[in-house]
C-alpha cells in the first residue's frame, strides 16, 4: 500500500522543548514537502527538499529545522525558537514522473499542541 | 505576498444546490491549477485540475471554470451533498516550484 506516513497523530510539547515529526513515504518520490495549517491561514510552506541531502526554506522556516538523509523520510523538528508551534503539520510528496510530477500527495498530518 | 486569492472563506448551501468557489492568482507563469479536497482531521487530497489551455474541465458533479484573461478560475459543485461538506483549496503551480495554495473555503451543506 503505497503512501506518505506521518506519525504520531497528536503531539504535546512543553515550552522550552525540541520536538520531532515524522514524515515517511514509500512513493519513491524524490521531492518532499512540510506545511503548517491554522485555521483560516491556509496551507504555509515550512520547507521543502527536491533531493536526497537538500532542502531549501519555505515562507514561514523560521523556528524549525529538517534533514533529508534518505529519500523515503524527511522528518520536521519544532525547536524551541517557535513561539507559536500549536498547529496542523502536513507532510507531501510529489513524483518526477511526468505523469504524476504535478500531483501533491498528503500524508495524515500531525496535530501539535503546547503544554 | 500572496499569489492566489481564494473566496469566500466559508460557505453554506443546501443540499442539491450549486457551490461555487472562486480563486485568482497573479504569476502567468503558473500551468497548472489544481483543487484539493480537505476533511476534518485528514490530509488534503486531489479533487480535479485544469491547464491553462482548456476554459472548463468536468469531472462528475466538480466543474472547474478557467479564465486566463482574468486570471481567474472556479470550481463549481452541482447538486451538492452533504457529504461534499470540506475544505476547499485551490492552488498554481508552475514548473518544479511549489504548489502555491489559497487560504481554503470551508464549505458545509445542509440538508
Amino acid at each position: 500500500d503505497g503512501g506518505i506516513t506521518q506519525s504520531p497523530k497528536y503531539l504535546f510539547r512543553k515550552e522550552g522543548q525540541n520536538v520531532t515529526l515524522s514524515c515517511e513515504q514509500n512513493l519513491n518520490h524524490d521531492a518532499m514537502y512540510w506545511y503548517r495549517q491554522d485555521p483560516g491561514q491556509g496551507l504555509r510552506l515550512i520547507y521543502y527538499s527536491q533531493i536526497v541531502n537538500d532542502f531549501q526554506k519555505g515562507d514561514i522556516a523560521e523556528g524549525y529545522s529538517v534533514s533529508r538523509e534518505k529519500k523515503e523520510s524527511f522528518p520536521l523538528t519544532v525547536t524551541s525558537a517557535q513561539k507559536n508551534p500549536t498547529a496542523f503539520y502536513l507532510c507531501a510528496s510529489r513524483g518526477q514522473r511526468a505523469e504524476e510530477n504535478e500531483k501533491l500527495f498528503f500524508g495524515s498530518g500531525t496535530q501539535l499542541s503546547v503544554l | 505576498q500572496q499569489q492566489v486569492k481564494q473566496s469566500p472563506q466559508s460557505l453554506i448551501v443546501q443540499k442539491g444546490g450549486i457551490s461555487i468557489i472562486n480563486c485568482a492568482y497573479e504569476n502567468t507563469a503558473f500551468d497548472y491549477f489544481p483543487w484539493y479536497q480537505q476533511f476534518p482531521g485528514k490530509g488534503p487530497a486531489l479533487l480535479i485540475a485544469i491547464r491553462p489551455d482548456v476554459s472548463e474541465k468536468k469531472e462528475g458533479r466538480f466543474t472547474i471554470s478557467f479564465n486566463k484573461s482574468a486570471k481567474q478560475f472556479s470550481l463549481h459543485i452541482m447538486d451538492s451533498q452533504p457529504g461534499d461538506s470540506a475544505t476547499y483549496f485551490c492552488a498554481a503551480l508552475s514548473g518544479n516550484t511549489p504548489l502555491v495554495f489559497g487560504k481554503g473555503t470551508r464549505l458545509s451543506v445542509i440538508a
